[in-house]
């Protein structure tokens, strides 16, 4: 049973284009969360999505930032217009469903994104 | 709003011996989760130990437990006999098990534990 799958590993992009993160969640798994972590800092949460659904985006940026997870394939983190700030890791994590008592997100290794 | 405050930037550790991680936290609520994730080098989150409220015996796995204090809102863990593998980011998270949000993990900003030889 292959983990939460993030890619790429590694993303360089020039200030002003678009990144494209992807997930794909564990089998069986129908619920993902996305989370970014800045330099120095812990993890923060962005956005929980379930297929075709977007249950909370609380924590995404108001602009430039949006996530979607189809019907059939990845979860798709999308930043347009990177600027320098937009650096950091991005973090996805699924779960089997949100409010099981002894559930616990599993995280993949994240995408180091560097806007140069 | 819930806060999780690591106090320790950093820390070390000599190899075999045993080291303790801050955290404390904030919250109004009485039923949640905390938990304990290592990052490495390689950055994969990898689960530590989880302790849940409601349960007053502090959680162990192995060579890794917790001294939960919720009167005190503290949760720090032991590493004991550390190993060079133990070297790592180590994060303190909470997660609130009731109301709308309790697929929330909230982090604190980390520990860097260095294990010496």
């Amino acid at each position: 049973n292959a983990g939460v799958m993030q890619n790429p590993r590694h993303l360089v992009r020039r200030r002003g284009q678009e990144a494209r993160l992807r997930c794909s969640p564990m089998k069986g798994h129908s619920h993902v969360y996305w989370y970014r972590q800045l330099p120095e800092e812990g993890l923060k949460f962005m956005v929980y999505l379930q297929k075709e659904n977007i249950i909370d985006e609380s924590g995404m940026p108001k602009e430039r930032f949006s996530a979607e997870f189809p019907k059939e394939g990845p979860s798709i983190l999308r930043i347009q217009q990177v600027v320098r700030g937009d650096s950091a890791a991005y973090f996805c994590a699924s779960s089997p469903w949100s409010r099981a008592l002894n559930t616990e997100a599993f995280f993949g290794q994240g995408t180091r994104l560097t806007v140069v | 709003a819930q806060t999780v405050t690591q106090s320790q930037p950093e820390m070390s550790v000599q190899e075999a011996e045993t080291v303790t991680l801050s955290c404390t936290y904030d919250t109004s609520e009485s039923d949640y989760y905390l938990f304990w994730y290592k990052q490495p080098p390689s950055r994969q989150m990898i689960l530590v130990i989880r302790q849940e409220a409601y349960k007053q015996q502090n959680a162990t796995e192995n060579r890794f437990s917790v001294n939960f204090q919720k009167a005190a809102k503290s949760f720090s863990l032991k590493i004991s006999d550390s190993q060079l593998g133990d070297a790592a980011m180590y994060f303190c998270a909470y997660r609130s098990d009731s109301g709308g949000s309790n697929y929330k993990l909230t982090f604190g900003k980390g520990t860097l534990l260095t294990v010496n030889p």
